[in-house]
């Protein structure tokens, strides 16, 4: 079963306006940690921000915030003033448990940023 | 501080040959992570290393193998190269192994003819 499901393949937004992208996720652990992760057409994987599955607020850095539905199973990203470096392809992940299992990773979305 | 590096950065291959892949970590970091990023997919997990031992695999055949070296460094040998082996390899590293520090290097993008 998809355990991270990213349904925009490619989203548009005008440069300055806010922007989400949604990441839908599926795990019976209580315990999982979510991730997003910025990857330019250079290939490297950025990471953008985290949200524990135990934290009471979402997470917040700089323009990225994670609007996190814990019932609903989803963890958006929104991107605010969005800029034309913030062009690129945004992948969702997520870790399950508290040790040192690996990330999986949704389809990503790519967005493109409109001057 | 330099980042994660990863070498080669481009490799062209015929099918049927080996290929080695190569990762230094961030100076510091013990555990290296490799992940497969196939054209349109995001990365899949292949294999964790921490301390020199493997502490991980994703589903993979045995074609795929790794180790990682007294130095953190790491290699990930693959045989028999098939064309579906083409994407790119992307290597993370971080200090303990927890996946919220892992920093990713630019990747190796193997193409096989």
């Amino acid at each position: 079963a998809q355990k991270i499901t990213q349904t925009q393949p490619g989203m548009f937004v005008q440069e300055k306006e806010a922007v989400t992208l949604d990441c839908t996720y599926d795990t019976s652990d209580p315990s999982y940690g979510l991730f997003w992760y910025k990857q330019p057409s250079s290939g490297e994987m950025i990471f953008l921000i985290y949200q524990g599955s135990y934290d009471q607020q979402n997470a917040t850095e700089g323009r990225y915030s994670l609007n996190f539905q814990k019932a609903r199973k989803s963890a958006n990203l929104v991107i605010s003033a969005s800029q034309l470096g913030d062009s690129a392809m945004y992948f969702c992940a997520m870790r399950e448990g508290g040790g040192n299992t690996p990330l999986v990773f949704g389809k990503g979305t790519r967005l493109s940023v409109i001057a | 501080d330099a980042g994660v590096t990863q070498s080669p950065t481009h490799l062209i291959k015929t099918r049927g040959q080996q290929v080695t892949l190569r990762c230094s970590p961030i100076s510091g970091h013990k555990s290296v992570s490799w992940y497969q990023q196939v054209l349109g997919q995001g990365p899949q997990f292949i294999f964790q290393y921490y301390e020199k031992e493997e502490r991980g695999r994703g589903n993979f055949p045995d074609r795929f193998s790794a180790r990682q070296f007294p130095n953190y460094s790491s290699e990930l040998n693959v045989n028999a190269l098939l064309l579906g082996d083409s994407a790119l390899y992307l290597c993370a590293s971080s200090f303990s192994g927890s996946a919220y520090e892992q920093y990713f290097g630019p990747g190796t993008r193997l193409t096989v003819t």
